[in-house]
């Protein structure tokens, strides 16, 4: 499967832990993007990446949350001092190219925050 | 970015064709239309985008009046793993996504 994977699927933390994910994109896509889906609602963006450079943040993504992509391949996004109110689905997503309304997203991770 | 409505939710059968139609008035001149379907606890995935007129391929079709201030997501005759979360989005493909809240489809035996 040549598709976009996020690991891990689930993950539950303490509040005031720390959580790292990860976000494997399509291998020749140099976009990628992260996103935030809390129940009933459309995906929100949070940051995106054009290779290594972190091109935009969303006022969503507070100090607690930071998003690396080294080399241009793999991306992880780091909670630090997890609120219940992080509880959510991140999900992943990468696109080839400079347009990117046609974007391929991962499975997601589901954060749960007790 | 312009903004989108789209009904919260809709119910058809199997074997119908289901038209979903989203209002989008303040459309600027580059900005594409652009579709996006979702499953429960997937990540959603790319349907169709178009710009004016009618767009067409394998999964559904798209049109688009010459206003541009709305337009439709066929889906010819939907089966049950149809049911899903569709997603209207607008804007110039240089940007970021923004996604609304979609229109829950449900489809029935």
């Amino acid at each position: 499967d040549t598709g976009v994977s996020q690991d891990p699927r689930h993950k539950i933390t303490k509040r005031g832990q720390n959580v790292t994910f990860r976000c494997d994109p399509i291998s020749e896509h140099n976009r990628l993007y992260w996103y935030r889906q809390t129940l009933g609602q459309g995906p929100e963006f949070l940051t995106y990446f054009q290779n290594e450079a972190q091109l935009e943040k969303s006022r969503l993504l507070s100090d607690r949350f930071s998003a690396e992509r080294p080399k241009g391949s793999f991306s992880t996004l780091e909670i630090q001092r997890t609120e219940q109110g992080d509880s959510a689905m991140y999900l992943c997503a990468s696109s080839p190219g400079l347009v990117s309304y046609e974007q391929y997203f991962g499975p997601g991770t589901r954060l749960t925050v007790t | 970015l312009a903004k989108t409505t789209q009904p919260i939710s809709m119910d058809s059968y199997e074997g119908q064709e289901v038209n979903i139609t989203c209002s989008h008035n303040n459309i600027a001149t580059n900005d594409y239309i652009t579709w996006y379907q979702q499953f429960p606890s997937q990540g959603p995935r790319f349907i169709i985008q178009g710009y004016k007129t009618k767009v067409t391929n394998e999964v559904a079709s798209l049109f688009i009046p010459a206003d541009r201030k709305s337009s439709t997501l066929s889906l010819p005759r939907v089966s049950l793993s149809d049911t899903a979360v569709y997603y209207c989005l607008v804007g110039m493909g240089y940007s970021t996504l923004t996604f609304g809240k979609g229109t829950m489809l449900l489809v029935s035996p």
